[in-house]
């Protein structure tokens, strides 16, 4: 089975700070892993993904995630924030080849001024 | 593409009634997901659909919860007997099958409220 793991529940950061949001998975076979973005009192929207190629891969709002096997991990970092990136990120992960999506408990990005 | 609509938004009921939730996918999307949220969480995974087949359900999805596809179109989510425990965000999103195919469209959901 797989699951994800989002260690930090909130992380604040001052505009125009870089920021990393973690996210760790766990899977025995080879797994899609995404980051998804919810905004105040919207649905969720894809940010990026990671299918295979090249293990950095760039979303949209300037935001970028690294795919590294071996610590399995999948994080997503941004150079330089501005409050409009406050909002709830959940990365998620499915086992290539099927279409179940396992997301984790969320990071709550909230931007300072 | 007018998105993913769910039908209600809201919906308040007692312990114990029934309650039914609509999702319309987009169009061309063959496959469907329903999802539940409660605050704080991310959306955990209920059931999901190929067209009109029911490919997998959560292990912790009671026998309260049923959901149908029946002509691969639209979707219907059941609860049966409602329990204060399933007040929650339930999200319907879709997939569909050009290119690369992952990205899920969520729609804005239906809030169960269980009094």
């Amino acid at each position: 089975a797989q699951s994800v793991t989002q260690l930090d529940s909130q992380v604040p950061v001052f505009e125009e700070a870089p920021v990393e949001l973690r996210c760790n998975y766990s899977s025995s076979v080879s797994v899609y892993l995404f980051w998804y973005v919810q905004y105040p009192n919207q649905g969720l929207q894809l940010l990026l993904k990671y299918l295979s190629g090249s293990t950095l891969v760039k979303g949209i709002n300037g935001f970028e995630a690294e795919f590294n096997k071996s610590q399995t991990s999948f994080h997503l970092r941004k150079p330089s924030v501005h409050i409009s990136d406050t909002a709830e990120y959940f990365c998620a992960v499915t086992p290539s080849g099927t279409y179940k999506y396992i997301f984790g408990t969320g990071t709550r990005l909230k931007v300072l001024a | 593409d007018t998105g993913v609509s769910q039908d209600p938004r809201h919906k308040i009921t007692k312990r114990g009634q029934n309650v039914t939730f609509r999702c319309d996918p987009i169009s061309e999307h063959n496959r469907l997901y329903w999802y539940r949220q409660t605050l704080g969480q991310g959306p955990e995974f209920l059931t999901y659909f190929q067209n009109e087949a029911q490919l997998e359900k959560s292990r912790l999805l009671s026998d309260r919860f049923s959901a149908e596809r029946p002509k691969g179109s639209f979707s219907t989510l059941e609860i049966q007997r409602t329990e204060q425990g399933d007040s929650a965000m339930y999200l319907c999103a879709s997939s569909g099958r050009q290119g690369n195919n992952e990205k899920l469209f969520f729609g804005s959901g239906t809030q169960l409220s269980v009094l």
